[in-house]
């Protein structure tokens, strides 16, 4: 069982390049998050689904985009990347509507803009 | 506003001492708390959560924390601190809505010297 599985680990981008980072969660959760960690900031919430076919904003949404065609995957994308978005991303996953449940998480990508 | 504090950046422990991390937090109708940790170039496990019952909650590694509504505070502790425990730790409050969003404290960095 993989859990939540992120891809790249790694990524070194330049000033108005794209990419996109992929979630796959195999623990049929309907909720699926994007967080952006920061030094001294915690975790934020970039955006958010909680079904297939559905997304919303979160927190920091500006300069990224989201979707979520199969519910087993969520894909955040960058479409001009700035230096301001190089951070450590993670996605994590739940059961939804269960509030009693926690998240559980990937082990990350560490995206760096020059 | 529905908020979580973490109001030390870092603490340190000599090993075999007792440890805290401090956490309070603020959110409008029954919260439901978490701890997480997290390990260098890792994603975020699950520690321990509060949803409802008795107070003192135990976790994952020897971890306890207790929940403390008039002080609205949900510090995790241990009794004998080792120098493995040494990571970054986040409480966590999960808000009941549509999303069932988690919001994340900034973090205390755990310090165990041997």
């Amino acid at each position: 069982n993989a859990g939540v599985t992120q891809t790249p680990k790694f990524r070194v981008l330049k000033t108005g390049q794209s990419m996109t980072l992929l979630c796959a969660q195999d623990m049929n959760h309907e909720y699926m998050y994007w967080y952006r960690q920061d030094p001294g900031m915690g975790l934020r919430l970039i955006h958010y689904s909680v079904g297939e076919g559905t997304t919303a904003k979160g927190e920091v949404p500006d300069g990224y985009n989201v979707s979520r065609l199969k519910k087993q995957n969520f894909l955040l994308g960058l479409e001009s990347a700035a230096p301001s978005q190089t951070s450590v991303y993670f996605c994590a996953s739940s059961y939804g509507g269960r509030v009693s449940y926690g998240y559980t998480f990937g082990s990350g990508t560490r995206l760096t803009v020059v | 506003a529905q908020s979580v504090a973490q109001p030390e950046d870092q603490v340190n422990v000599a090993e075999g001492n007792p440890l805290t991390v401090k956490c309070t937090y603020s959110v409008s109708g029954n919260p439901y708390l978490f701890w997480y940790v997290q390990y260098p170039n890792r994603g975020l496990q699950f520690l321990l959560k509060y949803i409802t019952g008795d107070n003192l909650v135990k976790g994952s590694y020897g971890f306890e924390a207790e929940f403390n509504k008039s002080q609205t505070s949900f510090h995790l502790k241990k009794p004998s601190a080792l120098v493995s425990d040494s990571a970054l730790y986040f409480c966590a409050v999960r808000l009941y809505s549509s999303a069932s969003k988690i919001i994340f404290g900034s973090g205390t960095r755990l310090s165990i010297r041997p």
